[in-house]
């Protein structure tokens, strides 16, 4: 059981908008900054969103991260098929001191 | 660039101990706290603890906090995580990941799998 509560599972068709959303508490996501990691298959994760809202170099625009309150969601726009894979959103614990993970969502591209 | 390199794949019998190698490259080894995640077959990712290199500062989840001892050698770049009393559900991929000024993980190692069976 992870303290991060993610769905599952997600889909959409190529160009569709998909959101994954995280759900937390105010000892993680409420108290601390969200960050999003997409895992390709077969591969280690790689950071897509840091800081809530903010991607790194070099990934695409069509990914972008919020947070309000205890919950953040990452939204995909312009889906492409690519974009297959598993997405986990994580955040710093206070209360364990320990870094969190949501249970993973994998995303499909029908 | 910024790379983290891991150990090879370890086969390990119940009762054993592994110890898992991260050697770190284009980056001051220093300057960055060192991470460790795991990641049990079709399942989620799961921290397991961090060094500072610096100083050899650890902290670990309560999860793991009586089976794992994570070390480091300032002289070769590397950080080091063993994990003692090995059994069944131990077995997994083992991520070493250096977390950035965003507090985020920004570099990740390719993964060690470890087996573990009777």
């Amino acid at each position: 059981q992870s303290v991060l509560t993610q769905p599952p599972s997600a889909s959409g068709t190529p160009g569709q908008r998909v959101t994954i959303s995280c759900s937390g508490s105010s000892s993680n996501i409420g108290s601390n900054t969200v960050n999003w990691y997409q895992q390709l298959p077969g591969t280690a994760p790689k950071l897509l969103i840091y800081s809530n809202n903010q991607r790194p170099s070099g990934v695409p625009d069509r990914f972008s991260g919020s947070k309000s309150g205890t919950s953040a969601s990452l939204a995909i726009s312009g889906l492409q098929s690519e974009d297959e894979a598993d997405y986990y959103c994580a955040a710093w614990d206070d209360s364990l001191n320990a870094s969190v993970f949501g249970g993973g969502t994998k995303l499909t591209v029908l | 660039q910024m790379q983290l390199v891991q150990s090879g794949a370890e086969v390990k019998k119940t009762g054993s101990s592994v110890k898992v190698s991260c050697k770190a490259s284009g980056y001051t080894f220093t300057y960055r706290y060192l991470h460790w995640v795991r990641q049990a077959p079709r399942q989620a990712l799961e921290w397991m603890g961090w060094i500072t290199p610096f100083n050899g500062n650890t902290n670990y989840a309560q999860k793991f906090q009586d089976r794992v001892t994570i070390t480091r050698d300032r002289s070769m770049s590397t950080a080091y995580m063993e994990l003692s009393s090995l059994r069944s559900e131990d077995t997994a991929m083992y991520y070493c990941a250096s977390l950035g000024a965003s507090d985020a993980f920004d570099i990740w190692g390719q993964g060690t799998m470890v087996t573990v069976s009777s």
